[in-house]
């Protein structure tokens, strides 16, 4: 089955430092997610992507967060100055369909982010 | 009001226990709703999408009361391997974003 795969799995970084997480999404989604989780909290929307182009983001994702999808496979986010309050798991998603036909979303495995 | 609601659990039941978990949306113009499973430290998982006759996947029944805005997770028989922590997932129908609940934890004692 289809996967989607994210690297690193875990990124440690000290703050301040710019860090970017890869993902490579399912090849035939066009929809692509990033998503957080701190630790013992519910999994939080970031931004999502269509045609090359994002088309929401949330008030999380601020001028410090950029994504980009550099090639026809890679789907990457980066974090410009990282903050202590940045260490989260991030999950990247994909969807074929995109959400308002019902089409879920594929997660990949995360990288743990531990911002020091 | 927030936007996906869910029972706060902890549930603990017994194996072969039924047990039923309760989730709230505040967004009526929604489409698209799913359960996802989300064990300790990993990714969520589909566990099925959510259909508005209701649908059935083995020991697994979802509902859907657009009216009330509610949706419900049925497991049936409960196995030590259903311990999870059970996401409802809503589509934000103003833009292409998936929207978590909080989850709701369920765990299958022997």
């Amino acid at each position: 089955e289809p996967e989607v795969t994210q690297t690193p799995s875990h990124q440690v970084t000290q703050m301040g430092q710019e860090v970017i997480l890869r993902c490579v999404p399912i090849s035939n989604h066009l929809y692509f997610y990033w998503y957080r989780q701190i630790l013992g909290q519910k999994v939080e929307f970031l931004v999502s992507f269509y045609n090359n182009e994002i088309s929401e983001k949330s008030e999380i994702f601020d001028d410090q967060f950029s994504v980009e999808r550099p090639d026809g496979s890679n789907f990457t986010l980066k974090i410009r100055s990282t903050k202590l309050e940045d260490s989260a798991m991030y999950f990247c998603a994909s969807s074929d369909a995109g959400a308002t036909y019902n089409s879920p979303l594929h997660f990949g495995n995360g990288t743990r982010l531990t911002v020091t | 009001r927030k936007e996906v609601e869910q029972d706060p659990g902890p549930f603990n039941v017994p194996e072969g226990a039924t047990v039923a978990f309760n989730c709230t949306y505040s967004n009526s113009a929604s489409q698209s709703f799913f359960w996802y499973r989300q064990d300790c430290r990993k990714e969520p998982k589909l566990l099925m999408s959510v259909y508005s006759s209701g649908n059935e996947d083995g020991r697994f029944t979802a509902q859907l009361n657009r009216a009330s805005q509610y949706i419900s997770l049925l497991i049936r028989d409960s196995k030590l391997s259903d311990s999870a922590t059970y996401l409802c997932v809503v589509n934000n129908n103003y833009g292409q974003n998936f929207v978590f609940g909080p989850g709701t934890r369920l765990s299958v004692l022997p």
